[in-house]
């Protein structure tokens, strides 16, 4: 079945650094991938919507500049977290819309963020 | 707009148990549905999906109807294991905004040998 790639799985980052987050989709194309953040005991919020040739829409009170998302081919997007503060520690997790038969969204496994 | 709103957890049952986790939704039209599932240490997955009203989704024992009438799509398994015990989402997709999804705050069970 389709199958979408997130790496790295686990990060501990210096604050003040930046982290970049790959999601592939393995044996499909996906023209949109969604960014995600969980917070603790909370369901997962959706920062972006990345779409493969054009600017990322980002949700409200989701900072672009901090948040940058890059959506260079059809398998390919990326979420760099710049600048990263301990308070950006989380679990960020992509999607990749299908749209073939069922036109379902399939999920990366997540990255878990630790900002020291 | 849409919203997804599930029973809270924690839900702790005895293996061999009946589960039955309640998802309700709000959405105009037909939303597809879904249930998704995270166990401990690792990222979401799709457990299942229905597409339609009174469609039944099913993977792995699990079970939920496509409800329109009382815009509901329950999570069931006749009998839990302890590999069960995980956090449990429901989620939907309007069909025509985006294919983005809508997600219920998520039900952790836990099931005791």
């Amino acid at each position: 079945g389709a199958v979408v790639s997130q790496h790295p799985s686990w990060v501990i980052c210096k604050s003040g650094t930046s982290v970049k987050i790959e999601c592939r989709s393995l044996d499909f194309q996906a023209t949109t991938m969604f960014w995600y953040r969980q917070f603790p005991k909370q369901s997962l919020m959706l920062m972006a919507t990345s779409n493969e040739g054009s600017k990322a829409t980002y949700e409200q009170g989701v900072e672009k500049d901090k948040f940058l998302i890059n959506h260079a081919s059809l398998t390919l997007s990326t979420l760099t977290v710049t600048s990263a503060h301990p308070e950006d520690s989380s679990f960020y997790i992509c999607s990749a819309e299908w749209s073939g038969p069922g036109n379902t969204i399939y999920f990366g496994e997540g990255s878990w963020l630790t900002v020291v | 707009g849409n919203s997804v709103t599930q029973m809270e957890g924690p839900v702790t049952l005895s293996e061999e148990a009946f589960l039955t986790i309640n998802c309700t939704y709000t959405a105009t039209g037909y939303p597809s549905l879904f249930w998704y599932v995270q166990y401990p240490g690792e990222g979401l997955q799709l457990l299942l999906k229905a597409t339609k009203a009174d469609d039944k989704g099913s993977n792995k024992g699990f079970e939920a109807t496509y409800r329109k009438e009382t815009t509901s799509f329950h999570l069931e398994k006749g009998s839990v294991q302890v590999s069960d015990s995980a956090v449990y989402f429901c989620a939907l997709v309007q069909n025509n905004a985006g294919n983005m999804l809508t997600f219920g705050g998520g039900t952790r069970l836990m099931v005791k040998p």
